[in-house]
């Protein structure tokens, strides 16, 4: 049974760098796209991009010159960076695996884990 | 960008009942790359539907999923207690991928 767990601070201070881990476990990170999503209280489902587990990515362009998706294969993790954060990017970040069976669909999710921008 | 568009906001329904959400691509989506979601309060969402109609590993058959094009169904045949939730549909065909604003089927 796949297991994805987010990991890293719940509180960063405005134009500081958001960073979180996504840690894979019961099965390889290769052969799969990884996603994060995030969440604002109250508020849905965002998606913020994507990694192939051979390093190429897509961002969501509302977010794309904030973001930078990564991946260690070697310690079946994936990564999360979002520079400049403002309370705006006060959510619960998810990570999720990208299934490919028909299509591309979020099939394993992360508990999540919230975010708070606050001085 | 594909807006994809839930309705409606909310659902009062009773057990027993039938729940149908509606879900509307801005622009034709590949009944590949939809899938339909559940999330309950404080959990993540768990995948019911992709490919617009196969269900994932687990989920009773109540749930069903149907559509094309533009127009996607998910049919709730009999609403379960522990089915009253947020459901959200998401497009993955085009990029950036997008989610419906969600569905909240709440007890009538």
């Amino acid at each position: 049974q796949v297991q994805l767990q987010e990991s890293g601070p719940g509180l960063v201070k405005p134009s500081e760098t958001l960073s979180l881990t996504c840690t894979v476990s019961g099965g390889s990170i290769s052969s799969y796209y990884w996603s994060w999503i995030r969440q604002p209280p109250g508020k849905g489902l965002e998606w913020i991009g994507y990694i192939y587990f051979s390093g190429s990515t897509s961002y969501n362009p509302s977010l794309k010159s904030r973001v930078t998706i990564s991946v260690d294969t070697s310690k079946n993790q994936f990564y999360l960076k979002l520079s400049s954060v403002t309370a705006a990017d006060t959510a619960v970040y998810y990570c999720a695996r990208v299934g490919i069976l028909i299509g591309y669909y979020n099939d394993y999710w992360g508990q999540g884990t919230l975010v708070t921008v606050s001085s | 960008e594909v807006v994809m568009t839930q309705s409606p906001d909310t659902l009062s329904l009773s057990p027993g009942e039938r729940a149908t959400l509606s879900c509307r691509a801005s622009q034709s989506v590949s009944s590949s790359y939809l899938s339909w979601y559940q999330q309950k309060p404080g959990q993540a969402p768990r995948l019911l539907i992709y490919g617009a109609s196969t269900r994932a590993t687990g989920i009773p058959a109540r749930f069903s999923g149907s559509g094309s094009g533009t127009d996607f169904t998910l049919t709730i045949s009999s609403l379960q207690p522990e089915d009253f939730a947020v459901y959200y549909c998401q497009q993955n065909y085009n990029l950036p991928w997008t989610f419906g604003q969600g569905t909240k089927v709440e007890t009538k």
